[in-house]
């Protein structure tokens, strides 16, 4: 079992509605997560931190761990056709970059 | 701002070339890393650094060299180039301390290797 996995998609939805992104882990220790956001031909941009447990939301964004299932999601409200891109979830279990792993990213296209 | 800038954006190699990537942040940021991006591989560290003078490997070193001389530059070289190596390259950078993990990204090289 991958440490991280992520449904490559691609997903589609039209355009307002409310958008559903997920990564299960396998390491128990990850406490810290992250959703990068990677248009096409760009380099991956920070979108949410989360520490541990709980949500946090961010305008249309929420990010939501649940340690317990190893599971978190990151939730986009009345999506945009700028919300297209790849988003890519990455968590670690040190506050240290060489430790993040990263998600192969889902691939979400917001149809007008 | 102009944050963290790759140079070149795309290059062609024939296999056995040597070539080196150019990075260079403006953020005073002590650390500095490189990734590839292969197609259902997601993003894997080759090397990183935590200051000038300090390299280390990441997952993915085999094939390639780093040097960190400034705190603004961490060239990527490739020593003999090989069509594996094709890939979209990523230079990163952040900060030591602080919160958030912010691992801000260039926008990429493309790399083929012929």
């Amino acid at each position: 079992q991958k440490e991280v996995e992520q449904d490559p998609g691609p997903l589609s939805v039209p355009e307002g509605a409310i958008v559903s992104l997920n990564c299960t882990y396998s390491n128990s220790a990850f406490q810290y997560f992250m959703w990068y956001r990677q248009y096409s031909r760009k380099g991956p941009e920070l979108l949410m931190y989360t520490y541990s447990s709980g949500n946090k939301e961010d305008g249309r964004f929420t990010a939501q761990v649940d340690k317990s299932s190893k599971y978190i999601s990151l939730f986009i409200r009345d999506s945009q056709p700028s919300d297209s891109a790849t988003y890519l979830c990455a968590m670690s279990a040190e506050y240290r970059d060489d430790k993040i792993i990263f998600g192969k990213g889902t691939r979400l296209h917001i149809l007008p | 701002n102009a944050g963290v800038t790759q140079t070149p954006k795309f290059q062609v190699l024939k296999t056995g070339q040597s070539m080196t990537l150019q990075c260079a942040q403006d953020m005073n940021h002590e650390y500095m890393s490189w990734y590839r991006q292969d197609p259902g591989m997601g993003l894997r560290l080759i090397h990183y650094s935590v200051g000038a003078g300090i390299t280390d490997q990441g997952e993915v070193p085999n094939g390639y060299n780093v040097s960190r001389s400034t705190t603004e530059d961490f060239p990527l070289r490739l020593l003999s180039a090989a069509p594996s190596q094709t890939s979209v390259y990523f230079c990163a950078s952040s900060r030591l301390q602080g919160r958030g993990n912010t691992i801000y990204f260039g926008e990429g090289s493309w790399l083929t290797v012929v």
